[in-house]
Formats: C-alpha cells, sequence, structure tokens
C-alpha cells in the first residue's frame, strides 16, 4: 500500500515566522510531488509541484525535495493570518496521486 | 474559462436512497477523478477516466458506488442505496492529460444521510 504521511496539526505559528509542513511517502519510485492548499470549505487548490531534488522557490514559498530519505516539505516565509487553511501533500503512486491527510496550518496574528 | 462544475453542491437524503452526483469537467481536459474526502480518511481516489474511459476504479468502496462518462463533458458518481458511511465531500477533479499531472478540482458535492 502506497502511503503519502503528513502530521495532521495544527500547526500554530505567529505572523511573520516561518511554517514547515512535512511529508513522508513510501514509494521509492515517485517522481512528482505536490503541494496543496485548502481553505475550510474549499477544494484543494495546487500550489506547488517539485519534481527533482532541492529546492524550488516560488514566491513566499519553498518546497523542498529529497528522494533518498522519501521527504518533501514546504516551507511558508513571512507568514500571514491568509496562509491559514490545510496543506495536502500530494505523491504520483504509479499513474495517479496520492494524497496525504494534510496538515492544518494556523497564523495567528 | 468556467473551472470543474459540480451539482449538486449540498445534498441531504436518508439512509437506502439513490443518490446522483454530476460534474462537468474544464473544456480539453483528457482525464477526469472522482475522490471522497472525510476527516477520518483524508482524500481519496474513487475512480478516474481517461479519454472517457475508466481506467482504475480500485478505490470505488463497494458495488453500492459505480460511476460513469459517457462524454467529454459529463461524469455521474452514482450510490445506490446510500448509507450514512457515505457521508463525506464528494470532488471531482480533472487534467489535460495525465492522472499525475496538476489536478483542477470542482468545488465538491457535500453529502449528509440520515
Amino acid at each position: 500500500q502506497k502511503e503519502v504521511e503528513q502530521n495532521s496539526g495544527p500547526l500554530s505559528v505567529p505572523e511573520g515566522a516561518i511554517a514547515s509542513l512535512n511529508c513522508t511517502y513510501s514509494d521509492r519510485v515517485s517522481q512528482s510531488f505536490f503541494w496543496y492548499r485548502q481553505y475550510s470549505g474549499k477544494s484543494p487548490e495546487l500550489i506547488m509541484s517539485i519534481y527533482s531534488n532541492g529546492d524550488k522557490e516560488d514566491g513566499r514559498f519553498t518546497a523542498q525535495l529529497n528522494k533518498a530519505s522519501q521527504y518533501v516539505s514546504l516551507l511558508i516565509r513571512d507568514s500571514q493570518p491568509s496562509d491559514s487553511a490545510t496543506y495536502l501533500c500530494a505523491v504520483n503512486g504509479g499513474d495517479k496521486l496520492i494524497f496525504g491527510t494534510g496538515t492544518r496550518l494556523q497564523v495567528f496574528p | 474559462d468556467a473551472g470543474v462544475i459540480q451539482s449538486p453542491r449540498h445534498e441531504v437524503t436518508e439512509m437506502g436512497q439513490e443518490v446522483t452526483l454530476r460534474c462537468k469537467p474544464i473544456s480539453g481536459h483528457n482525464s477526469l477523478f472522482w475522490y471522497r474526502q472525510t476527516m477520518m480518511r483524508g482524500l481519496e481516489l474513487l475512480i478516474y477516466f481517461n479519454n472517457n474511459v475508466p481506467i482504475d476504479d480500485s478505490g470505488m468502496p463497494e458495488d453500492r458506488f459505480s460511476a460513469k462518462m459517457p462524454n467529454a463533458s459529463f461524469s455521474t458518481l452514482k450510490i445506490q442505496p446510500s448509507e450514512p458511511r457515505d457521508s463525506a465531500v464528494y470532488f471531482c477533479a480533472s487534467t489535460p492529460g495525465l492522472a499525475v499531472e496538476t489536478q483542477y478540482f470542482g468545488p465538491g458535492t457535500r453529502l449528509l444521510v440520515l
């Protein structure tokens, strides 16, 4: 059974801090990794994708991938209350995406 | 351009009734997915279609669930008979090509089975 594991949280950080969200996966051959953000009562929306080891930056977001450790993370710099949401990690498991259960992030003023 | 459209947005029904959820993918997208989301199990893939053909239905919980995609612009997920444990949010998503590309989600259908 291919799995994607995330800490459910909540992860609470003060406004302006760095939020670090982590995800581990079980399938060593996975090649595509995604972070989705889901606001309460809304649908998931893609915020980052990463395919190679290392870091990928997009604005305040940085995705980090370490295939040897089967680990992918998302850093949010200068966290804002509007970043409060559930963040879903998704990994390709063969021909489909496997989603983690998500980490709830709370950014307080 | 319109995103993925789902209907109804909310459905309340009684145990034993038939429930039909509908989805219109983004125009030009070749792959369509049905997911179920609950607090306990997160986002689970039920079935996905590519070019209107079911490719993987291994996530369909049991025979009470069925899905069809009669054409490129319409899909249905049917539960018959419904049970309280089917209560969840059901999302439809589509991608331009392969299943592992960026998926665009619809707003979801919140189903409550009493």
